[in-house]
C-alpha cells in the first residue's frame, strides 16, 4: 500500500516550457486535490476533483490544468511556466462522506519545481 | 475574507509542555484540522475537532472554542523529534480546507 505518490521528486523548468505533475493513490479515494506550499504562507488549493471526470478550481488556479481520466490518478498541467510558479506542490487525497470531504487529507511527498 | 493566525516559530525545551495557538475567521465552520510537518516532507494529520472541547491523543492534545474562533494544539513531555510545523487548516461551509501559514516549533535540549 504506497498511499499517494508523486513524480517527479525534483524539476526545473525554463520560463516558457511545459509540464505534467504525477499523482497517483491506491486507497480508493474519491477527493483528490492539488497544492501549493511557499515559504510563509500556507497551503493553497490549486485544483481539486471529487471524482473521475470531475474537477474543479481551487483559489489559486491560474496557468495550471489538471486531469482525472481515472480515479486514482490525478495530472497538473503547467502549460507555459513562470518564476511565480517556483514552488512546492503537493497531490493530497481523502476518502469522502455524504459527497463531502470530511476526512483527513493523505498527502504526497511533493515535488519541488523550480522555474528559471 | 478567510484569515488563519498562528506564531511563526516558538522554541521549547525537551521534556517541557508547548501550546501553539490558532484563531480562525472563516465563513462558516465544518471542522478544525491540525498536521505536522516535518522539513521537507509531506504533512500528516495530527487531530480533528468538529466540537468544542478537547481531545486527546497520547502526547498531543487538541482544543476548539467555536464560539471564539480558536484553537490550541498541547504537546506534552517533548521529544526532539517534535521538532516541526504544525498546521492548523478550518474547512469552510464549501468545504474546503483554509490553511494557517503553520509554527515551526523547535526543541532545545
Amino acid at each position: 500500500n504506497a498511499g499517494v505518490t508523486q513524480t517527479p521528486k525534483f524539476q526545473v523548468l525554463k520560463t516558457g516550457q511545459s509540464m505534467t505533475l504525477q499523482c497517483a493513490q491506491d486507497m480508493n479515494h474519491e477527493y483528490m486535490s492539488w497544492y501549493r506550499q511557499d515559504p510563509g504562507m500556507g497551503l493553497r488549493l490549486i485544483h481539486y476533483s471529487v471524482g473521475a471526470g470531475i474537477t474543479d478550481q481551487g483559489e489559486v488556479p491560474n496557468g495550471y490544468n489538471v486531469s482525472r481520466l481515472k480515479k486514482q490518478n490525478f495530472l497538473l498541467g503547467l502549460e507555459s511556466a513562470a518564476p511565480s510558479q517556483t514552488s512546492v506542490y503537493f497531490c493530497a487525497s481523502s476518502p469522502m462522506r455524504a459527497g463531502e470531504v470530511v476526512n483527513e487529507q493523505f498527502f504526497g511527498p511533493g515535488t519541488r519545481l523550480t522555474v528559471l | 475574507g478567510q484569515n488563519i493566525d498562528q506564531p511563526t516559530e516558538m522554541t521549547a525545551t525537551e521534556g517541557a509542555i508547548v501550546q501553539i495557538n490558532c484563531t480562525y475567521q472563516t465563513s462558516g465552520f465544518n471542522g478544525l484540522f491540525w498536521y505536522q510537518q516535518h522539513a521537507g516532507e509531506a504533512p500528516t494529520f495530527l487531530s480533528y475537532n468538529v466540537l468544542d472541547g478537547l481531545e486527546e491523543k497520547g502526547r498531543f492534545s487538541s482544543f476548539l472554542s467555536r464560539s471564539k474562533g480558536y484553537s490550541y494544539l498541547l504537546l506534552k513531555e517533548l521529544q526532539m523529534k517534535d521538532s516541526a510545523s504544525y498546521l492548523c487548516a478550518v474547512l469552510d461551509s464549501n468545504y474546503q480546507l483554509i490553511w494557517g501559514a503553520g509554527t515551526k516549533l523547535i526543541i532545545k535540549p
